[in-house]
This record gives structure tokens, C-alpha cells and sequence, in this order.
């Protein structure tokens, strides 16, 4: 199956820059996704990007990918103490039946 | 709108007990997925389904079935309980199996005993 990795933990001080990477293997992906899950809840998707993009911007998220790498990155600038979560990465492919596969989700933690 | 809702929000089972998880959703979206999440490992596929009336293995079916009688209902069942079952299940759903938005339930805390 397809393999979408991410690191399991991040850290960083209230006010900086966060960045959470993920890393794919299939090279025929249609959207890449991020979602963020909030202690005890479900998931809820934040942004995308369509796979002829390089970059994508909406707020304080900013998405990069570079397919060349097969890497997408999520940066949340001034990040919040409401940022804590755990931010998934997601590959949907244009064949195969089942055609979605998420990371391992990368647990953020902002330190006030 | 509701969205798509989960029963229970949790449940403690006895090993050997059948549980049937319900998942229910009211955007007429034709693919649904359940996935479940434990520590260190994210999100595995159980089963999914691209349509009423179709159902397909994930990642990981083994000790659970599935149906879709209809576009809103996708249970899942399992028939006789392991303790190596106790995880959080979601369940999902979007457009169509190759576009759209996921749309996740709040998830259904299983432990087995």
C-alpha cells in the first residue's frame, strides 16, 4: 500500500513558526490534505492543495509541495496555544479502489 | 446539519460480546471509510465502501464486517470482540470516492475487556 509518513511529535514556543512535513511515496496523488484533530474529537480538514500546485496559502497556514521530492509541508505562523492538536497529512490517488491513505499524524505542542 | 453522527460515544465490551458501531450520515455522500486510531500508529482502514451496496477490505479487516444497504448507514460489526480491538473508531465519508472533502463523526471510544 502507499506509505505517508510524518514525524510523531513537534514543539515549539507561542508566537513561532510551526512546521509539520510529511513525506509520500505515490507520485500519482490528486489532492493532499491536512487535517487537525483536537483532543477527543474528530477530524476536521483545514486545507488542501491540488497536486499541480506548488504552494497554497489561506491565513496563517501555509501548504508547499514538492512533488519532485514527493514532500508537502504545513506552516502555521504565529502559532497559538489553540494550535495543540494533531495535524494529519493525506494522499487521494486518481486509481485503486481504495484511494485515500492518511499519515500517523503529528502531535503539536505550543508551549506558552 | 448534522453531518454524520456515531453511537456510542463509547462503550466498555466483554471479550467473546458482538458490537455493531453505528455510523449514519445526511449529506448523500456515496463513499464512506471506517478508520480506526490508536497511539503511534494514526489512522488505519477497516473497510470502506464507494457506493450503496458495494463494500471493500482496508488496511486492517480482519474481525470486523460491514454493510450498505443504503447511502446513509454504515455500520460496522464485530462478531465476537478482542481485547486487541479496543481502539477509537471513526467514521467518514465524502462526495465520491475520488473528490471531495472527508467529513469525519466524532468517533466511538471502544474498549474491550
Amino acid at each position: 500500500g502507499e506509505d505517508v509518513e510524518q514525524s510523531l511529535f513537534l514543539s515549539v514556543r507561542e508566537g513561532d513558526s510551526s512546521v509539520i512535513n510529511c513525506t509520500y511515496t505515490d507520485s500519482s496523488s490528486t489532492y493532499l490534505y491536512w487535517y487537525k484533530q483536537e483532543p477527543g474529537a474528530g477530524l476536521q480538514l483545514l486545507t488542501y492543495i491540488f497536486s499541480n500546485m506548488d504552494m497554497k496559502q489561506d491565513q496563517r497556514l501555509t501548504v508547499l509541495l514538492n512533488k519532485k521530492d514527493k514532500h508537502l509541508s504545513l506552516r502555521i505562523a504565529d502559532t497559538q496555544t489553540g494550535d495543540s492538536a494533531i495535524y494529519f497529512c493525506a494522499e487521494s490517488l486518481q486509481t485503486g479502489a481504495n484511494n485515500l491513505f492518511f499519515g500517523t499524524g503529528t502531535r503539536l505542542t505550543v508551549i506558552p | 446539519i448534522a453531518g454524520i453522527t456515531q453511537a456510542p460515544t463509547s462503550q466498555i465490551l466483554a471479550a467473546g460480546r458482538r458490537m455493531t458501531l453505528r455510523c449514519t450520515q445526511d449529506m448523500r455522500h456515496n463513499a464512506m471509510y471506517w478508520y480506526r486510531q490508536d497511539l503511534g500508529l494514526g489512522l488505519r482502514l477497516i473497510h470502506y465502501s464507494n457506493t450503496a451496496g458495494t463494500t471493500g477490505k482496508g488496511e486492517v479487516p480482519d474481525g470486523y464486517s460491514v454493510s450498505r444497504a443504503n447511502t446513509d448507514d454504515f455500520p460496522l460489526t464485530l462478531a465476537s470482540a478482542v481485547p486487541s480491538q479496543t481502539s477509537v473508531y471513526f467514521c467518514a465519508s465524502r462526495e465520491d470516492r475520488y473528490t471531495g472533502e472527508l467529513f469525519f463523526g466524532e468517533g466511538s471510544r471502544l474498549t474491550v475487556l
